[in-house]
């Protein structure tokens, strides 16, 4: 299994700034997950961030609100720009289990209210 | 485009019960993976129940069996023995054979289980 951490847990922002979330593992992988769960709905993936190359984002989800960075295998961070209410969610980072089998571990989550 | 339906938003059930809780989902896939995942109120997720769709036999863990119908393209999971511990969102997830980055969500069971 892998642990991970996010920071942060919570936080509560203005409109129009932005938040960088981060998202510690206890071991290396090469792919990390961001995923969004929005009030009372399910997981969306946002993006899949690789290490050394930029990350592919999922329809709905662009860069420029979402940059990620992946420096190494076992870090990542995910931005969320110019922030409006609607940016209200909790944003889970996962990893894969190594196989092929398809189980992620998740990290607790960012749980982030925009006013 | 695969698609992943819980159609129970909320269910309940007194402890030592058994409880079922439904799934299904779209594809056009042969070969895919599903899963039960759980999230309990401190949010981080775990996985309960994995099935391969090429496996006919229901997998089992512990007190958590599945109901794999794959004609029917249903995916139940029944807990037996409930406990309080039990008392968590779950989503029922699927996942492609040929992209294991990629899990589809439902939009979740939230359990409560009573003393």
């Amino acid at each position: 299994s892998a642990v991970i951490s996010q920071k942060p847990s919570r936080d509560i922002c203005q409109r129009g700034t932005s938040l960088t979330i981060q998202c510690q593992v206890d071991s290396q992988v090469t792919m990390m997950f961001w995923y969004r769960q929005q009030p009372g709905q399910s997981l969306t993936l946002i993006a899949t961030a690789n290490q050394g190359s930029e990350a592919t984002y999922e329809s709905g989800f662009v860069i420029d609100k979402f940059p990620i960075s992946r420096p190494n295998l076992t870090f990542s961070t995910l931005t969320v720009s110019n922030m409006s209410p609607e940016d209200s969610s909790i944003y889970l980072c996962s990893v894969g289990a190594g196989s092929t089998t398809g189980e992620l571990f998740f990290g607790e989550g960012s749980r982030l209210t925009v006013l | 485009a695969q698609t992943v339906t819980q159609s129970q938003p909320e269910m309940s059930v007194q402890e030592a019960e058994t409880v079922t809780l439904s799934c299904t989902y779209d594809t056009s896939e042969s070969n895919y993976y599903l899963f039960w995942y759980k999230q309990p109120p401190s949010r981080q997720m775990i996985l309960v129940i994995r099935q391969e769709a090429y496996k006919q036999q229901n997998a089992t863990e512990n007190r958590f069996s599945v109901n794999f119908q794959k004609a029917a393209k249903s995916f139940s999971l029944k807990i037996s023995d409930s406990q309080l511990g039990d008392t968590a969102m779950y989503f029922c997830a699927f996942m492609p054979s040929y992209n294991t980055d990629k899990l589809i969500f439902g939009t979740g069971t939230r359990l409560q289980v009573f003393p």
